[in-house]
């Protein structure tokens, strides 16, 4: 059991530009969430997958925001233009038994 | 909807002395809690959670929490806290058959001092 990890671990980017952010699961672990934590702030849920089926999308996730779990292992979160409000860590985590979320390092993402 | 609040941003507290964070929730469902705790820049490490029976559920370095439900609480404690304690805890909600997503409330800095 290796955790769940996400790549990259920090990102800057200039206002305006694209990035993409992965996430891979614990194994066999099928549901996967996305949440967001701003400086000072407790994360807040954006969306969540189960298995390769996205359930639930929160009204924090704009239309510059896209989640992807293609083959319902990794899962890749991708936010256009960005914005300097955009800055923040996102945290992944995946569904274990019973009922428990568990959490990857996170990336923080900072616009410039 | 649910929500969760932490009355205490800050609580510091001398090393060796006792500490009781608080954590109070909202739901019209029942509901699983959790304390997840957060040191600098990194995600969150699971404490303890309180999913069903025992009411009192403990952690295995010293922290336990005690759900309340007639005060909807989920206080954390812990009766001797080291330096090593301080960091960022969150207090968690997730209603039961709604797909698990959880709500946090604003964290509580804990700061041990020597």
């Amino acid at each position: 059991d290796t955790g769940v990890s996400q790549d990259p671990r920090h990102k800057i980017t200039k206002r305006g530009q694209n990035v993409t952010f992965r996430c891979d699961p614990i194994s066999e672990h099928n549901r996967l969430y996305w949440y967001r934590q701003t400086l000072g702030q407790g994360p807040e849920f954006l969306t969540y997958f189960q298995n390769e089926a996205q359930l639930e999308k929160s009204r924090l996730l704009s239309d510059r925001f896209s989640a992807e779990r293609p083959k319902g292992s990794f899962s890749t979160l991708e936010i256009q233009r960005t914005e300097q409000g955009d800055s923040a860590m996102y945290l992944c985590a995946s569904l274990g038994s019973p009922d428990t979320q568990y959490f990857g390092p996170g990336t923080r993402l900072t616009v410039l | 909807a649910q929500s969760v609040t932490q009355l205490d941003s800050q609580v510091p507290v001398f090393e060796e002395a006792p500490v009781e964070l608080r954590c109070n929730y909202s739901s019209s469902v029942s509901v699983y809690l959790f304390w997840y705790v957060q040191y600098p820049n990194q995600g969150l490490q699971l404490l303890l959670k309180y999913l069903s029976g025992s009411t009192l559920v403990e952690s295995i370095n010293g922290f336990e929490a005690e759900f309340n439900k007639s005060q909807t609480s989920f206080h954390l404690r812990k009766p001797s806290v080291h330096i090593s304690d301080t960091a960022e805890y969150f207090c968690a909600v997730s209603e039961n058959n709604a797909g698990n997503m959880l709500t946090f409330g604003g964290g509580t800095r804990l700061m041990v001092k020597p």
